[in-house]
């Protein structure tokens, strides 16, 4: 079964700072699907980011990118110049095209003025 | 974008009473919604899958029974709540994977979600 792992349960940084939050998971599959979503005190999920598997480069979004590794099974979130509104909770989640996604244990980040 | 409107997004209940919640995929048709459980501080934590016209597909340790799950079409999921009891007080999201083909590679929408209290 493939898992997802949050190592970091909290974090908390300065505004304008940059911060980066890890993510691994198992999965015997070649083909899959990667993904960070927030949940702001909202409560409202929210996509952040996604990266093909099969795609070397490495997804950004704006402020947002990742550094994946595939062999490592690693896929880490980075945030540059942090906001106050980035302050959420962040899940990285799997999904290995049964549809399903497996979400890992949440890093909550706290955004500090 | 594709948009899961959910509701109600509160609703407090008496023990022993049912509760329906509803989610409608707004401008897409969802074929699959799939139906999470959060406590507070935690993950998501998947119930059920539900296909528009057969039957759910319940995570282990989930009661079919007591938190039943409809798909009647393409734009409408709901779960019931049966019989309510204080420790089914919790937060409920439904999603759906949007984008074309439905297998969530483009991500997945989510409702809003609906806090659940029971007394």
């Amino acid at each position: 079964a493939q898992t997802v792992t949050q190592s970091q349960p909290e974090m908390s940084v300065q505004e304008a700072e940059t911060v980066t939050l890890s993510c691994t998971y198992d999965t015997s599959e070649n083909n899959y699907y990667l993904f960070w979503y927030k949940q702001p005190p909202s409560r409202q999920m929210i996509l952040v980011i996604r990266q093909e598997a099969y795609k070397q480069q490495n997804a950004t979004e704006n402020r947002f990118s990742v550094n994946f590794q595939k062999a490592a099974k690693s896929f880490s979130l980075k945030i540059s110049d942090s906001q106050l509104g980035d302050t959420a909770m962040y899940f990285c989640a799997f999904n290995q095209g049964a549809q399903k996604l497996v979400f890992g244990q949440g890093t909550r980040l706290t955004i500090n003025p | 974008g594709a948009v899961v409107s959910q509701h109600p997004s509160r609703v407090i209940c008496k023990s022993g009473t049912s509760v329906k919640i509803e989610c409608r995929s707004l401008d897409f048709q969802a074929t699959t919604m799939f139906w999470y459980r959060q406590f507070p501080k935690q993950s998501l934590m998947l119930m059920a899958t539900s296909n528009e016209g057969s039957k759910a597909t319940y995570e282990q340790g989930v009661e079919k029974d007591k938190f039943l799950i409809n798909h009647a079409s393409l734009t409408l999921s709901t779960l019931t709540v049966t019989s309510a009891h204080p420790e089914d007080s919790s937060f409920y999201i439904c999603s759906a994977p949007s984008g074309t083909g439905g297998r969530g590679r483009y991500g997945y929408t989510f409702g809003s979600g609906t806090r659940l209290t029971v007394v």
